[in-house]
């Protein structure tokens, strides 16, 4: 089993705050990283796909950056809002477009 | 507007029955997907299938078996249910190109008594 690893587990913030999560994966055989949204009740969003050494994306106050070198991956929310709140789930794309997942990072944002 | 319906919402089965779980997707993708959800432990590859009658096994097969003969549908299938099959089942769907994003149903919620 590859390990895609997510940090923290969870997190709780104040409406306003800026946070960031972190995604690692296996730096070999690396063809693509994605970030899911997933809030109660509805199924995962795609929020990026990224596939290049030090791509950023960016939407609205969310964006991510990618260093496949070192494996891992960066998610920030600028500003969070109580909308903001859900599970961000990173995949990484390895052979034959098998997607494996990380444990998510539960955020929760309160007023 | 681009759709992976997956064919109950909640599901209740006794020990030992064969369950299937059914997928469809309106995308004309080749790749699908069935993953568990359990708390603490993400989402789980169970099966893939990137083509007709193709299937490969994910992280945890044992138990499962998959079926897909047409190109929009994926079935799971538990031969005789566990409680520990007890679980929130996500199926997805996957274009060829590696940038394109999965799009997944709105889940499964299966409770094995």
């Amino acid at each position: 089993i590859l390990n895609v690893e997510q940090s923290p587990q969870s997190l709780h913030v104040q409406e306003g705050d800026s946070t960031n999560f972190t995604c690692s994966f296996p730096s070999s055989n690396f063809y693509a990283l994605h970030w899911y949204r997933w809030e109660t009740a509805k199924s995962p969003e795609a929020l990026f796909v990224m596939t290049l050494n030090g791509d950023e994306k960016k939407k609205g106050r969310i964006s991510a950056t990618l260093n496949t070198k070192e494996g891992y991956s960066y998610l920030y929310i600028k500003g969070s809002q109580p909308e903001d709140s859900a599970t961000y789930l990173c995949a990484w794309v390895g052979t034959a477009s098998k997607l494996t997942f990380g444990t998510g990072t539960r955020l929760q944002v309160t007023l | 507007d681009v759709k992976v319906t997956q064919s109950s919402r909640y599901l209740v089965k006794r020990t030992g029955e064969k369950v299937f779980l059914e997928c469809v997707q309106d995308m004309d993708h080749e790749n699908m997907f069935w993953y568990r959800q359990d708390p603490g432990l993400g989402l789980r590859l169970i099966y893939f299938s990137y083509d007709v009658k193709m299937k490969e096994k994910g992280d945890i097969p044992e138990g499962y078996s998959v079926s897909r003969e047409k190109k929009e549908r994926f079935s799971l299938i538990l031969e005789s249910a566990s409680t520990n099959q007890t679980s929130m089942y996500l199926c997805a769907s996957k274009g060829p190109i590696m940038n394109t994003e999965a799009f997944f149903g709105q889940g499964t919620r299966l409770t094995v008594v």
